[in-house]
């Protein structure tokens, strides 16, 4: 099976403007979750995906915004970007919701806002 | 709340030899699972190994082990003879049962750095 995929893997861009992020999940794997990672901050918990639906939502603002394709595909957008907004963006799949089933990690898409 | 502690910033080991490293959790809900996670410095997190809250046995596999005390909420990785290629970030998580907040939370990690 193909693992996580995440693209694009580097991006770069300026304060104010918005970006997306792609994720796929493995196949067959109906939960995606998305994670920020900054060297002070860790792994902070962005939001989970399910079956289309959202059904968890950490301490982000509201420009960071996400949703859930019929392919369990999932998008993260963050609008007018700041500059503590550069991080490590993980994307991760499981195949639902069971507190016993582990997380697969993409590779990461690391942006850079100038 | 932090639900997920880990202790030491940074660790070092010599080569060959055994470490452990700490996690402690808090939670209320019977039913959760703990998982441990290898970030090396390629950004990649890597799944080294799942313990279940109702596990009566700690989990091993290969090289790595779980010590799992459940009285005390620890969840401490041990990592036998290690070698150059385990240095790396390493991060304990837990999931929390089937409810509407049960997203995976992390600890703040540890750093490993093994000596030849």
């Amino acid at each position: 099976k193909a693992g996580v995929t995440q693209t694009p893997r580097y991006l770069i861009k300026t304060r104010g403007q918005q970006v997306t992020l792609s994720c796929s999940p493995i196949s067959g794997h109906r939960s995606v979750s998305w994670y920020q990672q900054t060297p002070g901050q860790g792994l902070q918990f962005l939001f989970e995906y399910f079956s289309e639906t959202q059904r968890n939502k950490g301490n982000f603002p509201g420009r960071f915004s996400g949703r859930q394709f019929s392919n369990s595909r999932s998008e993260m957008n963050v609008s007018t970007l700041e500059l503590g907004d550069s991080a490590l963006y993980l994307c991760a799949s499981s195949p639902d919701l069971a507190p016993n089933n582990e997380q697969f990690f993409g590779p990461g898409t690391r942006l850079t806002v100038l | 709340a932090q639900k997920i502690t880990q202790t030491q910033p940074g660790m070092f080991v010599q080569e060959k030899e055994a470490v452990t490293l700490d996690c402690t959790y808090d939670t209320s809900d019977p039913s959760y699972g703990l998982f441990w996670y290898k970030q090396p410095s390629s950004g990649e997190m890597i799944f080294l190994i799942y313990q279940g809250s109702y596990d009566q046995q700690n989990a091993t596999e290969g090289r790595y082990s779980l010590n799992f005390q459940k009285a005390r909420k620890s969840a401490n990785l041990v990592i036998s003879a290690s070698q150059l290629g385990d240095s790396a970030m390493y991060f304990c998580a837990m999931r929390e049962g089937w409810g509407n907040n049960n997203d995976m939370r992390f600890g703040a990690g540890t750093r490993l750095t093994v000596k030849p």
